[in-house]
C-alpha cells in the first residue's frame, strides 16, 4: 500500500511559468510533510517542510499549499528556473509511533530554457 | 566538507557475498538511518537509531543488519547479497526526535553481479 502519493510523474515547463506538482497520503496521523529536492547523482536534500497548523509555508519560490480535510498538498514554484530541474519528493512522518519517513515516488521536474 | 561521510562510494559485489556499508556523522546529531534508492523503490526507509538503539526495522530480511559502535556511527552489514539488493543506500541523521527531516550522506552505490 502507497502510503504517500505524487502526481505527476514528470513534469516540463518553461522558464518563468509555474510548476506545480501534488501529493496526496493515506494515514490521517502523519503530521509533518517535508519536501525534499534531489538532482542526478546527488543525495536528497531538504528543500521545504510543513506541519498541519498551517495551511501555507512558503519560502522565496517555493510554497506547499496543504489541505487537512482532503490529505493533500501541492508544491508550487513560482517563475520556474532551468537549475530547478531536478526530482521533488515528497515525504511524510507522524510524531507518534514509527520513526520512518516515508517517501512518495517523486515528480522529475524539468524547466525548458 | 560532507558532514555525513559514507564509505566506500562505489562498491561492486559478486552474488553471495558479504560486504558492510560504513556511515559517520559530525553533526552532534542523536538519531541516525538508513534508506535505499532502487529503480524499483525510490528512497525506501530500512533502519532508524537513537541514541544507539534500534527504533524502527523497516527491513524484511535479516540479511540486513545495523551496526552502531559509537553515537555518531551506523553501518550496514548485507549478507548472502543478491543481484536485487543493487541499489543506492543513503546514510542520514537528525538532531533526535522523530518528525524532524533528516540530512542524507552522499550514498553507497552497490551492485551486486
Amino acid at each position: 500500500q502507497q502510503q504517500v502519493r505524487q502526481s505527476p510523474q514528470s513534469l516540463t515547463v518553461w522558464e518563468g511559468e509555474t510548476a506545480i506538482l501534488n501529493c496526496s497520503y493515506e494515514d490521517s496521523t502523519f503530521d509533518y510533510f517535508p519536501w525534499y529536492w534531489q538532482f542526478p547523482r546527488e543525495s536528497p536534500a531538504l528543500l521545504i517542510a510543513i506541519r498541519p497548523v498551517s495551511n501555507k509555508k512558503e519560502d522565496g519560490r517555493f510554497t506547499i499549499f496543504f489541505n487537512k480535510r482532503e490529505k493533500k498538498l501541492s508544491l508550487h514554484i513560482t517563475d520556474s528556473q532551468p537549475g530547478d530541474s531536478a526530482t521533488y519528493f515528497c515525504a511524510a512522518s507522524a510524531s507518534s509511533g514509527s520513526w520512518q519517513l516515508i517517501f512518495g515516488s517523486g515528480t522529475q521536474l524539468t524547466v525548458m530554457p | 566538507d560532507p558532514k555525513i561521510i559514507q564509505k566506500p562510494k562505489y562498491l561492486v559485489a559478486v552474488t553471495g557475498s558479504e560486504k558492510i556499508l560504513i556511515c559517520e556523522q559530525y553533526l552532534g546529531h542523536n538519531a541516525m538511518y538508513w534508506y535505499r534508492q532502487s529503480a524499483k523503490k525510490p528512497l525506501e526507509f530500512m533502519f532508524s537509531y537513537s541514541y544507539q538503539k534500534l527504533m524502527d526495522n523497516q527491513t524484511a530480511s535479516s540479511r540486513f543488519q545495523p551496526q552502531s559502535s559509537k553515537k555518531n556511527h551506523l553501518d550496514l552489514q548485507i549478507t548472502a547479497l543478491k543481484p536485487d539488493d543493487s541499489a543506492t543506500y543513503f546514510c542520514a541523521s537528525s538532531q533526535d526526535s522523530n518528525n524532524q527531516a533528516p540530512l542524507f550522506g552522499e550514498g553507497t552505490r552497490l551492485s551486486v553481479l
